[in-house]
């Protein structure tokens, strides 16, 4: 697509509940970036997938929350058991190859756990 | 680990006046590249300028330029000409040697337009 599009845009869930997140990226990118922007805040790094393959997964906080992208094209981003401090913006972006070209992001998902 | 301080939580400039905002990293790496990016009000993220470190030349786009002083590990933003739609939070981020997959943000710096 023309650009990076995520849904939902906004997700409410309880706590405990499962929650999938989707970002569909730039047709053609290789690299697709998952971060994570509390209110006031700069993004901060989840995971990266190069096509398919995902090359770096440090930066999730716990074994909560994982990332696919079977495809190499659209990707998803799930959080198990759902607590509140997982209530974020979730920004997911992507660059024709590494960080070094910048990255375009999506608009987001805002997630609240109530 | 890489580090990124903007060390100006807020800042505020005359509409037509100029303002630089400041940004330090802390790297450990020789080759990695810097960006500026802009979240206005929107909460969209729109990069607004990039530098390689190998470069010594400073970045510029339009009323937008970096003063990239490799040694003092700094890259600061200047807006000339500040309009109106220039006001948002405003970002530095690294990325470089192991790690080109992965940006590293500040913590941003609000700027303020007064018409």
């Amino acid at each position: 697509g023309a650009g990076v599009s995520q849904s939902p845009r906004y997700k409410v869930t309880k706590r405990g509940q499962d929650v999938a997140l989707r970002c569909d990226p730039i047709s053609g990118h290789v690299s697709l970036y998952w971060y994570r922007q509390a209110l006031g805040q700069g993004p901060e790094f989840l995971t990266y997938f190069n096509y398919e393959a995902q090359q770096d997964k440090s930066g999730l906080p716990n074994d909560r929350f994982s990332a696919e992208r079977p495809e190499g094209s659209i990707s998803t981003l799930t959080i198990q058991r759902t607590e509140q401090r997982d209530s974020a913006m979730y920004r997911c972006a992507s660059s024709p190859g590494t960080a070094i070209y910048g990255y375009t992001f999506g608009s987001g998902t805002r997630l609240t756990v109530v | 680990a890489q580090t990124v301080t903007q060390s100006q939580p807020e800042m505020s400039v005359q509409e037509a006046e100029t303002v630089t905002l400041s940004c330090t990293y802390d790297t450990s790496e020789s080759d990695y590249y810097l960006f500026w990016y802009k979240q206005p009000p929107s909460r969209q993220m729109i990069l607004v300028i990039r530098q390689e470190a190998y470069k010594q030349q400073n970045a510029t786009e339009n009323r937008f330029s970096v003063n990239f002083q490799k040694a003092a590990k700094s890259f600061s933003l200047k807006i000339s000409d500040s309009q109106l739609g220039d006001a948002a939070m405003y970002f530095c981020a690294y990325a470089g040697g192991t790690s080109y997959g992965k940006l590293t943000f500040g913590q941003g710096t609000i700027l303020t337009v007064h018409p």
